[in-house]
């Protein structure tokens, strides 16, 4: 099994351009999230799929949208590209049940200039 | 809100010294908590987790976190810690119940000098 799997692994931006990150998990997994690491910040969820078919805003959603394309993949779409966009992106999937965590993928290096 | 605190930004060790990384956490309903490490340049990995029972729990490559109920504390120990070892630590809490949604600690970056 690869696990969960992102494309592309660094992509510089301009502002103002549109971008779409992919993210798909091969592990039967319910539910997907999409999180932004920035330095000094730890880990902060834009959006969540706690099943196919769902979305739900996290903790930073703005400039953000999420599809949940089916059980297996979960895209991030910038539409506006803005500095402050500027981070790394991590995919990560679950089962769903209770006592199961979260399972990560290598992330995507995002440059916005 | 729930937040996840953890109070050193950087911690600098010789090979052989231990570990110990606060991390404290402030939701009271029912609490999932872990800890990840993320080695340079890679992605998060579980390093251990508690859900119920003891409060001590044992993961992988020597590390342990206690449980603490009284202290909101759930922090990460090794007897002695390697140059491998060099890596960011992360706490989360889980406070989406059944969703699972982390909320994670700023991290603590360590760094074992040989």
């Amino acid at each position: 099994n690869a696990g969960v799997t992102q494309t592309p692994k660094f992509q510089v931006l301009k502002t103002g351009q549109s971008m779409t990150l992919q993210c798909a998990q091969d592990m039967n997994h319910n539910s997907m999230y999409w999180y932004r690491q920035d330095p000094g910040m730890g880990l902060r969820l834009i959006y969540y799929s706690a099943s196919e078919g769902t979305t739900d805003k996290g903790e930073v959603p703005n400039g953000y949208n999420v599809s949940r394309l089916n059980k297996r993949e979960f895209s991030l779409r910038l539409e506006s590209a803005a500095p402050s966009q500027t981070s790394v992106y991590f995919c990560a999937s679950r089962t769903g049940r209770w006592e199961e965590t979260q399972y990560f993928g290598p992330g995507t290096r995002l440059l916005v200039l | 809100a729930q937040s996840v605190s953890q109070h050193n930004h950087h911690v600098i060790l010789s090979e052989a010294a231990s570990l110990e990384l606060g991390c404290n956490y402030s939701y009271g309903g029912t609490v999932n908590l872990f800890w990840y490490v993320q080695y340079p340049g890679q992605h998060l990995q579980l390093l251990l987790k508690y859900f119920s029972g003891d409060p001590l729990v044992k993961g992988i490559k020597g590390f342990e976190a206690e449980f603490i109920k009284s202290k909101f504390s759930f922090n990460l120990r090794k007897p002695s810690v390697q140059w491998s070892d060099t890596a960011e630590y992360f706490c989360a809490e889980n406070y989406g119940g059944s969703q699972g949604n982390l909320i994670f600690g700023k991290g603590t970056k360590l760094s074992v000098k040989p």
